[in-house]
């Protein structure tokens, strides 16, 4: 599959496993980003890494930890997560941050359930 | 921060009707302006966007319309279609392009 690509697709884990999302993509990009859909609820911008930097982290709780070893891949490791945690994890990726290259390209998405 | 509003959160529209999703975003500074389509248990897809320095942008049947003025923006799908049905995002980011404020989402349902 091109683009970007989400693993796995559907997660179920309680609140004391540790699990990681994993997203990569084939397009070239050099910015990558991790996003929460819950419902009823706008997108959450959970954390970007721009040539493998990390340039935003909004607040997020510790439990959610990203890793980007390089610029086609990130992870999200998750511990001792929550059940309000459970929500669809999208990744996305843009050329980069310029005007005009800011266009997100969204992967699948990972449907987590925290039991 | 930004603060992006959407409405309606869900619209029905008889099949060949048009249809209008609403956004309003408070930061004057935002200067782009995107709309993601999301089909059920599929992935968010831009299909338009728009920037500030432009009032109108139009790609066959889907128009996008920008007030900066009034700080709203809003999406136009005319003669629609069964295939129109899905969850549309609007959004809104300013120069650094990092930071994309979403809005909540309009289900918007086509009835063949």
């Amino acid at each position: 599959e091109t683009g970007v690509t989400q693993t796995p697709r559907h997660l179920v884990m309680g609140m004391t496993n540790k699990k990681s999302l994993k997203c990569e993509q084939h397009l070239g990009h050099n910015a990558m980003y991790w996003y929460k859909q819950s419902a009823k609820k706008p997108l959450e911008l959970m954390f970007v890494y721009s040539l493998e930097e990390r340039v935003e982290n909004n607040s997020v709780p510790s439990r959610f930890s990203p890793e980007c070893p390089n610029s086609s891949h990130l992870f999200l490791h998750l511990h001792t997560l929550q059940p309000e945690d459970s929500a669809l994890y999208l990744c996305a990726s843009s050329q980069d941050p310029q005007p005009g290259n800011e266009k997100l390209f969204f992967g699948s998405g990972t449907q987590l359930s925290v039991l | 921060g930004e603060n992006v509003e959407q409405h309606p959160s869900t619209l029905s529209v008889q099949e060949g009707d048009s249809a209008v999703i609403k956004c309003t975003y408070s930061d004057s500074a935002s200067n782009y302006f995107p709309w993601y389509k999301q089909e059920l248990g599929k992935r968010p897809q831009l299909i338009i966007d728009i920037r500030s320095n432009v009032g109108e942008k139009k790609d066959q049947r889907i128009a996008v319309t920008l007030n900066k003025t009034a700080k709203h923006f809003s999406l136009h799908i005319t003669e629609t279609q069964p295939e129109d049905s899905a969850v549309y995002f609007c959004a809104a980011s300013m120069n650094t392009g990092n930071q994309f404020y979403f809005g909540t989402g309009t289900s918007l349902t086509v009835i063949p």
